[in-house]
């Protein structure tokens, strides 16, 4: 079993919709998580970090289950700017970090 | 604004040949960090320096070296280069959590 695992998608949904990923991870003694959003040919930044209490900011909320290892991801309104890949990021130890292999979004008009 | 800079975009090189991928952050981070990216694969970290002349294996740190002789300046050495090194590479520095990449270099090995 990867270390992360996302689906690859691509998800392809129109102006709007609300969209949700998934990204499951197996070592159990992680603490924080992270998304990141990675645009064509361009570098991943940082979309939002994720705690135990879940992360809200606008139209995406991040969220976290321990028992069942996975973390989510939610975009309401899906705008065309959205269209990217999405990374999940789950810290190691120390400063290592795993990215999973991230999951394509298409926001269609 | 944050910056990390990668010398080179596009590089074509030929097997056997040295090559030198360079990266500059100018935010004082004590942490940098080599990564590869293909297809189906995400990121994959070859290298990590927590501080200048310090280093640590990554998760594929075969064919590759590392060299950190000032705290900005991290640089990733393929000493001779195979087709299997094809790929996106992306530097990334950090302080306290957060990633900041420069935009990739993508080498392409005949």
């Amino acid at each position: 079993r990867k270390e992360v695992e996302q689906d690859p998608g691509p998800f392809n949904v129109p102006e709007g919709a609300t969209v949700a990923f998934n990204c499951t991870y197996s070592n159990s003694a992680s603490q924080s998580f992270f998304w990141y959003r990675q645009d064509c040919r361009k570098e991943p930044k940082l979309l939002m970090s994720v705690y135990s209490s879940g992360n809200e900011d606008g139209r995406f909320t991040a969220q976290l289950n321990r028992a069942s290892q996975y973390i989510s991801l939610l975009i309401r309104d899906s705008k065309l700017s959205d269209s990217a890949t999405y990374l999940c990021v789950v810290p190691r130890g120390g400063f290592k970090t795993i990215f999973g292999a991230g999951t394509r979004l298409f926001v269609k008009a | 604004d944050v910056k990390v800079t990668q010398s080179s975009r596009y590089l074509v090189k030929r097997t056997g040949e040295k090559v030198f991928l360079e990266c500059v952050q100018d935010m004082d981070h004590e942490n940098m960090f080599w990564y590869r990216q293909d297809p189906g694969l995400g990121l994959r970290l070859i290298y990590f320096s927590y501080d200048v002349k310090m280093k640590e294996k990554g998760d594929i740190p075969e064919g590759y070296s590392v060299s950190r002789e000032k705290k900005e300046r991290f640089s990733l050495i393929l000493e001779s280069a195979s087709t299997n090194q094809t790929s996106m590479y992306l530097c990334a520095s950090t302080g306290t959590g957060e990633l900041f990449f420069g935009e990739g270099s993508r080498l392409t090995v005949l």
